[in-house]
């Protein structure tokens, strides 16, 4: 079974600009859970989509926004970006239910000039 | 006080002896346990769950867990210098239908000295 997939893996982008960031999550499962990192701040939860649902938030601003869409893959975006967004930006797979568990992709390693 | 709180080392262990690692986390309602290990460069990858009080082997792992303690920890056994990483505690606030949020500790850097 395929893992979890991120696209792009790295981004280089300037102050003010937006980016959008993919997950396609493991075949079956229907929760995606994006998660940033940082070397000061470690790994922050960013949101939660469930069957196109916005499930859960974190304590992120309003420049971070998400979406699911009916096969499961998820975007999320980041608008006006600020070097304070360069980091790792993880997306993790779930069934969504249970006490299941988490599987990560590869990462999205995001540079703010 | 931290929600996940770690022991950020490094932790030197010397190869072939038991490694072990501590979490201690802060909100009583969590249900749901988890290591992960995450090689330099890398992203976290899921080497334990669980759930219930006591004790969870698989194979060289070895995870406990004391709700009334609020402790969780993590015991590698023959430790390879492959073992080499950082670990990543997280917590799972409940098991049911909707929460799937993650709470990380900060982790601790394992060094295995050969």
């Amino acid at each position: 079974k395929a893992g979890v997939t991120q696209t792009p893996r790295y981004l280089i982008k300037t102050r003010g600009q937006q980016v959008t960031l993919s997950c396609s999550p493991i075949s079956g499962h229907r929760s995606v859970s994006w998660y940033q990192q940082t070397p000061g701040q470690g790994l922050q939860f960013l949101f939660e989509y469930f069957s196109e649902t916005q499930r859960n938030k974190g304590n992120f601003p309003g420049r971070f926004s998400g979406r699911q869409f009916s096969n499961s893959r998820s975007e999320m975006n980041v608008s006006t970006l600020e070097l304070g967004d360069s980091a790792l930006y993880l997306c993790a797979s779930s069934l969504g239910f249970g006490t299941n568990e988490q599987f990560f992709g590869p990462g999205t390693r995001l540079t703010v000039l | 006080q931290k929600e996940v709180e770690q022991n950020s080392g490094p932790l030197s262990v010397p190869e072939g002896a038991i490694a072990s690692l501590n979490c201690t986390y802060s909100d009583r309602g969590s249900q749901s346990f988890f290591w992960y290990r995450q090689y330099s460069g890398k992203s976290p990858e899921l080497i334990m769950s669980i759930y219930s009080n006591g004790d969870k082997e698989d194979g060289r792992f070895t995870a406990q867990l004391n709700k009334a303690s609020q402790y969780v920890s993590l015991l590698i056994r023959d430790s390879q210098p492959s073992d080499s990483a950082t670990y990543l505690c997280a917590v799972k606030r409940g098991s049911n239908f909707g929460n799937e949020k993650l709470t990380f500790g900060t982790g601790t850097r394992l060094t295995i000295i050969p």
